[in-house]
């Protein structure tokens, strides 16, 4: 089975372009994460969709970043302008929301490098 | 308050010793999971295991077992017989609520190192 699948897997770009990241979940999952990993900061949850919905979007640093889950297979994260303090590991996780359960799998990463 | 708590930011054992790694959590919410990740120095975070608020008994996978102590709000990692490729960071955290909604914590994590 494939795993969470994330592209790209490095992104270098330069201050105030736009970056996209990508993900497609597990197939069969209906809960998507975005985290954000720095050394400073740790592993911050940024937004998470339940059966495609953004349910909890309180971890997002500011209006820069935007989130879309248009379909249950497919999640877009999205940073306009970017800054270099964007720079970090971003990872994308899905998992079955069930009672009881709800682990989450996490896909490879993007490392994004603002310049 | 700290949700997640890991007070160990490095730790040493000998290859094919035993090692404990500490959690403690807090959260009123009755139902809760509780879960274990490796990242390796590749930067991959790989799920290792998962124990449910309700469940009777401690989750065990392979060589991880996870010692979960409700009243004391604690849910350490044992890791047997430890390999060299055990070397890692580990991470605890916690998911809150049930359902469609969920709020996910992470502790800042323990960096193993297993010694030839």
């Amino acid at each position: 089975d494939a795993g969470v699948i994330q592209s790209p897997r490095h992104e270098v770009t330069e201050m105030g372009q736009e970056v996209t990241l990508r993900c497609k979940p597990i197939s069969g999952h209906n809960s998507l994460f975005w985290y954000r990993q720095t050394m400073m900061r740790g592993l911050e949850l940024l937004i998470y969709f339940n059966n495609n919905v953004p349910i909890d979007d309180s971890g997002m640093p500011e209006d820069r970043f935007s989130a879309k889950m248009p379909n249950a297979s497919f999640s877009t994260l999205k940073i306009q302008p970017s800054e270099p303090r964007d720079s970090a590991v971003y990872f994308c996780a899905s998992g079955q929301t069930v009672p009881g359960g709800g682990t989450q799998y996490f896909g490879p990463g993007t490392r994004l490098l603002v310049l | 308050a700290q949700k997640i708590t890991q007070t160990q930011p490095g730790m040493f054992v000998q290859e094919k010793e035993a090692v404990t790694l500490d959690c403690t959590y807090d959260t009123s919410d009755p139902s809760y999971g509780l879960f274990w990740y490796k990242q390796p120095s590749s930067g991959e975070m790989i799920f290792l295991i998962y124990q449910g608020s309700y469940d009777q008994q401690n989750a065990t996978e392979g060589r991880y077992s996870l010692n979960f102590q409700k009243a004391r709000k604690s849910a350490n990692l044992v890791i047997s017989a430890s390999q060299l490729g055990d070397s890692a960071m580990y991470f605890c955290a916690m998911r809150e609520g049930s359902g469609g909604y969920q709020k996910v914590t992470f502790g800042t994590g323990t960096k193993l190192q297993v010694i030839p």
